[in-house]
């Protein structure tokens, strides 16, 4: 069936530091992925996302490319900022894009 | 667009009662509603899949009698934990199912944090 593996955090970093987070995935077909961010307390905002392979996904300086090839969906940031500390969860939809299966979450701790 | 709601955001209770949320599609029909459970530092886990006017398919290990869903409208679904106890204390997420540039996605809810005393 489906999967998404991501990498286990927390990953701590220093403001203005360069982020990227791994996720892969299994699949049959072909997905749509997703990357969304849940701050504390709060629900899941998506963040990106990509439909179709080589689709690149970019929002809030935030970006990921669908790479068929590796299967992989790492999301990645120039400069991360406090603000940015949150939990990050790569998905992947099904073809008919109704089910979503999550990768476990990576924790993001920006320090000042 | 695409906003869901969920209500309440919190809630408190007494173990043996039952607890009632809410989840809302604002500005579009959902056919389709999902609920979800998060434990503290863990990944969301699918409990089941509701359609409007049908009964909601359970995932694997959730109780249906413990979880029950209604989905009476394309823009409601309630899910009403019963007989709650401390072990149903949890972060319960909503999404909704809607269409965007053509594509399937879903769309989620703010979350209900349930605490049962």
């Amino acid at each position: 069936g489906d999967s998404v593996t991501q990498m286990e955090g927390p990953v701590t970093l220093s403001e203005e530091a360069f982020l990227t987070i791994n996720c892969t995935y299994t699949a049959t077909g072909y997905p749509s992925l997703f990357w969304y961010v849940q701050y504390p307390g709060e629900g899941l905002q998506l963040l990106l996302k990509a439909t179709k392979a080589d689709d690149k996904g970019s929002n809030k300086g935030f970006e990921a490319t669908y790479r068929k090839e590796t299967t992989s969906f790492h999301l990645e940031k120039g400069s991360v900022q406090v603000s940015d500390s949150a939990v990050y969860f790569c998905a992947l939809g099904n073809n008919a894009g109704n089910m979503l299966t999550f990768g476990g979450g990576t924790r993001l701790m920006v320090k000042p | 667009g695409a906003v869901v709601s969920q209500h309440p955001s919190w809630v408190i209770c007494k173990s043996g009662t039952s607890v009632k949320i809410e989840c809302r599609s604002l500005d579009f029909q959902a056919t389709t509603m999902f609920w979800y459970r998060q434990f503290p530092k863990q990944s969301l886990m699918l409990m089941a899949t509701s359609n409007e006017g049908s009964k909601a398919t359970y995932e694997q290990g959730v109780e249906k009698d413990k979880f029950l869903i209604n989905h009476a409208s394309l823009t409601l679904s309630t899910l009403t934990v019963t007989s709650a106890h401390p072990e149903d204390s949890s972060f319960y997420i909503c999404s909704a199912g809607g269409r965007t540039s053509g594509y399937n996605e879903q769309f989620f809810g703010p979350g209900t944090r349930l605490t049962v005393l």
